[in-house]
């Protein structure tokens, strides 16, 4: 079974705090995603990754950058929290072998104080 | 600009009823068509997937149809039971990268 996980479950970081969210899958995927799911607005894009060291913008990236130095791990990076920034991130991966299905970690539930 | 609309973004049913959640995409280069299951907690997991070679495609009690002319795809949850509450997403993708465009959601509460 594909697995993803995720550093935190929960996180709690005051404003202005620089922020790390890690991300890693165990089936040798060459995508890799990061989402903010929001009540009522789904899962945005905010950052995929298609190769090591190769990163591309999703649909909301402000705010935000990311790091993919291994295949396997894909962290997402807050430089500098802001209260709008509190929500649930989701990393997912998919590849070779997966077809198109997206594989989904637990999530990562960011307050920003 | 949302490319794959989905509806409703809630829906409560009693336990037997068969839920029907509707997405329909401006897309016509997409050709693969999950819906992915989300329980409290929990990541979405793929629930069922479908191309748009067939019009319907039947696993357990979840059946997606599917209307190519239309654009339009809707999940139907046969028999509806309490443990089928969750949010669910309806998404389109057409292998870019394995780039996934989603639906909003739609929260289903099954009663007992």
């Amino acid at each position: 079974d594909v697995k993803v996980t995720q550093s935190s479950r929960y996180l709690v970081k005051r404003t202005g705090e620089k922020v790390f969210l890690e991300c890693v899958q165990d089936m040798d995927h060459e995508n890799m995603f990061w989402y903010r799911q929001d009540p009522g607005l789904g899962l945005r894009l905010i950052y995929f990754s298609y190769d090591v060291k190769m990163k591309e913008k999703g649909d909301i990236p402000e705010g935000y950058s990311v790091s993919r130095e291994k295949k396997e791990r894909f962290s997402l990076i807050l430089e500098s929290a802001s209260t709008n920034q509190t929500s649930m991130y989701l990393c997912a991966s998919t590849g070779a072998g997966a077809g198109e299905t997206q594989y989904f970690g637990p999530g990562t539930r960011l307050l920003v104080l | 600009q949302q490319q794959v609309k989905q509806s409703p973004q809630s829906l409560i049913v009693q336990k037997g009823g068969i839920p029907i959640i509707n997405c329909a995409y401006e897309n016509t280069a997409f050709d693969y068509f999950p819906w992915y299951q989300q329980f409290p907690g929990k990541g979405p997991a793929l629930l069922i997937a479908i191309r748009p070679d067939v019009s319907e495609k039947k696993e357990g009690r979840f059946t997606i149809s599917f209307n190519k002319s239309a654009k339009q795809f809707s999940l139907h949850i046969m028999d509806s039971q309490p443990g089928d509450s969750a949010t669910y997403f309806c998404a389109a993708s057409n292998g870019n990268a394995g780039k996934s465009t989603f639906g909003d959601g739609t929260t289903l509460t099954v009663k007992p």
